[in-house]
């Protein structure tokens, strides 16, 4: 069964730091990946995903990640955060074809003004 | 805002006791899956209905169960309610393309447990 670790589980920065939150998964085949966001009080939401081609994906709000299948992993960055970006961060995968979102256990960020 | 609405948003209830929760798809989704999310955890999958049918399950005991309607609705069903099934209950829509599918969440229930 696949696994999503995240090993990050609470990070502090100032604003105008810049941010790399680490994903790493355990699964063998093909992947799509995702990273989802979750502000306070508000639903989870897409952030960006990798289904094949470029393994730089660009996302909403200035983020980004980077596939490297050689190192199962799926990071996730931001040049420059703003305090706007506090929130919680999922990294999540799912085999080529397979239903099954499987999730790590989010890292908390948190963004000092 | 992603067009996926649950309801309720909040509910108590005791154990041993059944609960429905409901879920509406947003428009041109064909699939639905619930999670389970406990607090400080990620989602656990839960199942995911396709064309009315289960289309896979998770790690989770028959007691969950549910029903996905001709509109692509959906609601998941707990009999004999447990106190660790307190958690944040989440529906996500989404659309099968080839393989590729990109789940689309509601802003969830909250069910406690007492």
């Amino acid at each position: 069964a696949q696994s999503v670790s995240q090993h990050n589980h609470h990070v502090i920065l100032s604003e105008a730091a810049s941010l790399e939150l680490g994903c790493n998964y355990s699964y063998g085949g093909t992947v799509n990946l995702f990273w989802y966001v979750q502000y306070p009080g508000q639903h989870l939401q897409l952030l960006l995903k990798y289904f094949s081609g470029d393994p730089l994906v660009k996302g909403i709000k200035g983020f980004e990640a980077e596939f490297i299948k050689s190192k199962f992993s799926f990071n996730l960055r931001k040049p420059s955060v703003q305090w706007s970006d506090t929130a919680e961060y999922f990294c999540a995968v799912n085999p080529f074809g397979n239903e099954k979102l499987t999730f790590g256990t989010g890292t908390r960020l948190t963004i000092i003004p | 805002e992603t067009g996926v609405t649950q309801s309720p948003t909040h509910l108590i209830k005791t154990r041993g006791q059944q609960v429905t929760l409901r879920c509406s798809s947003q428009s041109g989704h064909n699939t639905v899956s619930w999670y389970q999310q406990a607090l400080g955890q990620g989602p656990q999958f839960i199942f995911q209905y396709y064309r009315e049918e289960e289309n896979g399950r998770g790690n989770f005991p028959p007691r969950f169960s549910g029903l996905q309607f001709p509109n692509y609705s959906s609601e998941l069903n707990v009999n004999a309610l447990e106190l660790d099934d307190s958690a944040l209950y989440l529906c996500a829509s989404s659309s099968k393309e080839r393989g590729q599918e990109t789940q689309y969440f509601g802003p969830g229930t909250r069910l406690l447990v007492l």
